[in-house]
């Protein structure tokens, strides 16, 4: 079981906008900046957004991030079957000294 | 920004040393942190360990004593030694750029490492 901890799956259908959880504590999300990441099959993950809720260059606008508290969010909007992957987030956590991933969400784009 | 590419057996035999290197062009070196995260279907995304451009390192709790990650700046290389392998290390394993300024990784495409009985 994951530190932090995301919903093994969640589906929507194309057009719609979908939203993953990562819940944490004070030790990682809490303090530390969140990434989110996309795994497409037989790929290795895809930095989404960086620091909360920054996205890199190429990154379209239909992700978001946030972060409140000890919980992180990702948002997708107008969804693609093309989305269909599995989204990670991941961050700090100072009790561990180590580097943490969530289990990591299967998106299915019905 | 810098693209990252790892190299090394893709077969470690069970109680030997896995050792992978990661080539690393484009970029600051001296500006990034060089880390390994491993992927398994048992444990998911798992960071081994980081090593910083001047060769201080910080590892996982559950694999230090180990791993060994060391650092070559002027061939832009890092690398990565995990000994007494068992059948729990086989993985892909990623190496991974971090911009210590800003935080955005930067993965290489990952190499399965299998480790044989």
């Amino acid at each position: 079981q994951s530190v932090l901890t995301q919903s093994p799956s969640v589906s929507a259908a194309p057009g719609q906008r979908v939203t993953i959880s990562c819940s944490g504590s004070r030790s990682n999300i809490g303090r530390f900046p969140v990434s989110w990441y996309q795994q497409l099959p037989g790929t290795a993950p895809k930095v989404l957004t960086y620091d909360d809720d920054k996205r890199p260059s190429g990154i379209p606008d239909r992700f978001s991030a946030s972060k409140s508290g000890t919980s992180a969010t990702l948002a997708i909007t107008g969804l693609q079957t093309g989305d269909e992957a599995d989204y990670f987030c991941g961050t700090w956590d100072d009790s561990l000294s180590a580097l943490l991933f969530g289990g990591g969400t299967k998106l299915t784009v019905l | 920004q810098p693209e990252l590419r790892e190299s090394g057996p893709k077969v470690v035999k069970s109680s030997e040393t896995l050792a992978l290197t990661c080539s690393v062009s484009g970029g600051a070196f001296n500006s990034y942190s060089w880390t390994w995260i491993r992927q398994s279907a048992a444990k998911g995304l798992e960071w081994i360990g980081r090593v910083y451009s001047d060769g201080n390192t910080h590892y996982t709790a559950s694999l230090a004593g180990r791993v060994t990650m060391s650092v070559d700046t002027s061939r832009r290389q890092f690398s990565l030694n995990v000994t007494s392998v068992t059948a729990a290390d086989t993985a892909l394993y990623f190496c991974v750029g971090r911009n210590i300024l800003t935080g955005r990784d930067y993965w290489g495409q990952g190499t399965l490492v299998t480790v044989s009985s």
